[in-house]
């Protein structure tokens, strides 16, 4: 019973293209969120959504559009991938907005080459 | 900016207790504690979180300081598989939760 997953968990490309990663939660959450790991394991919120409406944009480049179809589901499109996306990303939910806690997915790492 | 300083790493032998502290000295009124944790290639689990009185779940025990400057998170019988890093956010009543660099809690055998 996976509560927050996330495909792919590991994402090759090459610069310049357009990717996606899917994100869903079975928790019936309201709340849900982008994070960036980087190389020297610094993790960063990038979004959060709730009721499917953008509540927190981390002044993160218009190349990463979030879309959230449902409350269930947050996908993070990346256009024009650069070198420096390379990272873990992780997908997380909570029951509603300052949720105490926050679920997270295992992450995807995504390599650009 | 994370508003938390914690040791880069510790260790623990394993059955005893693991005190793991934290500095947050700029911390306001309204502001909580939290502790998550990132075992090896997975992403963070919650812990506890707490806002000047102690607290104890399942999992640990969080103790804050009467002026709340500093708290400490306490692993009381530690295991193998609680090597990870432990991560000390002090949070606000927004959803963000700002991520420092932790520590790494190494138990060993």
């Amino acid at each position: 019973d996976t509560a927050v997953s996330q495909t792919p968990k590991y994402l090759v490309t090459q610069m310049g293209n357009d990717k996606s990663i899917k994100c869903e939660q079975n928790l019936g959450h309201d709340t849900m969120y982008w994070y960036k790991q980087d190389s020297k394991k610094f993790l960063k919120i990038m979004f959060s959504y709730n009721n499917k409406e953008l509540i927190i944009n981390e002044t993160v480049p218009n190349r990463f559009s979030p879309k959230s179809p449902d409350k269930a589901h947050l996908n993070l499109h990346i256009n024009s991938l650069e070198l420096g996306d390379s990272a873990v990303y992780f997908c997380a939910s909570s029951q509603a907005l300052a949720a105490n806690e926050q679920f997270f997915g295992p992450g995807t790492r995504l390599t650009v080459l | 900016d994370a508003k938390t300083t914690q040791p880069p790493s510790m260790d623990c032998a394993e059955g005893r207790a693991a005190n793991l502290p934290c500095n947050h000295s700029t911390i306001s009124g309204n502001e909580y504690v939290y502790w998550y944790r990132q075992i090896h290639s997975q992403g963070p689990q919650y812990i506890i979180h707490g806002l000047k009185n102690n607290e104890t779940n399942e999992m640990a025990s969080l103790i804050i300081t009467e002026d709340r400057k500093s708290s400490t998170l306490i692993l009381p019988h530690a295991t193998l598989r609680d090597t990870a890093v432990y991560y000390c956010i002090v949070r606000d009543n927004t959803d963000k939760l700002i991520f420092g660099t932790g520590t790494r809690l190494q138990v060993f055998p």
